[in-house]
């Protein structure tokens, strides 16, 4: 079974900081990995998604790595803001219907 | 308007009743999901849908019953509802043709069973 696990659990960071997320999981035959934030009383908002034939991804101030061969992926956050904080969920596709979630990572980033 | 909206957002319930989550889509997609997350567990699936003849058990289906009444609506049920079934409930759809396959959620019912 596909095991995901996000370090650190939670994080506290100056705005401004640039801050590094990790994601690790067990089978490196993926489909795809996906990056979500998750706001309290929100549901999840698809913030990038790597195919497994892709390194990574970028969206504005947001990049996302994929390194299949070890089963690790990184989020990066450029100049952390306050509306940052959230939860980061990071999710890996394995076969052709469901998504494998790791238990997330809380951000908080103090003004 | 919400692609994915649910109802109710929030639900409280007593032990052995009967439950119904609904979820709606307006993104024309065919695959629709039901999770749940749990403090500590991270979310987990209950029930998947390729279409609506096309229905699926997930990793934890016991306890849960759907319906796929039309390609924009999936609905779970809980037959007699227990106490560790209080949770977080979450339905996502995604696109069969897409290249990306990225899931798209709705907001969230949280269930509370006493």
């Amino acid at each position: 079974k596909q095991e995901v696990t996000q370090i650190p659990a939670a994080l506290s960071v100056p705005e401004g900081e640039n801050l590094v997320l990790n994601c690790s999981f067990t089978d490196s035959a993926i489909y795809n990995l996906q990056w979500f934030r998750q706001d309290p009383g929100k549901g999840l908002t698809s913030l990038l998604l790597i195919q497994s034939s892709q390194r990574e991804q970028t969206s504005g101030r947001l990049n996302a790595s994929l390194d299949k061969s070890s089963g690790r992926s990184t989020l990066y956050i450029a100049a952390s803001q306050p509306g940052d904080s959230a939860t980061y969920l990071c999710a890996v596709r394995v076969s052709g219907y469901a998504l494998n979630f790791g238990k997330g990572t809380s951000l908080l980033v103090t003004p | 308007d919400a692609d994915v909206t649910q109802t109710p957002r929030n639900r409280i319930t007593k032990t052995g009743k009967r439950i119904m989550l609904e979820c709606s889509q307006t993104k024309g997609h065919d695959r629709m999901y039901w999770y749940r997350q749990d403090p500590g567990l991270g979310l987990r699936l209950i029930y998947y849908s390729f279409d609506v003849k096309d229905i699926n058990k997930g990793e934890i289906s016991d306890g849960y019953s759907v319906s796929r009444q039309a390609q924009a609506k999936f609905s779970l049920s809980l037959e007699s509802a227990i106490p560790n079934q209080t949770a977080l409930y979450f339905c996502a759809t995604s696109d069969l043709q897409g290249s990306t396959d990225t899931q798209y959620f709705g907001p969230g019912t949280r269930l509370t069973v006493l």
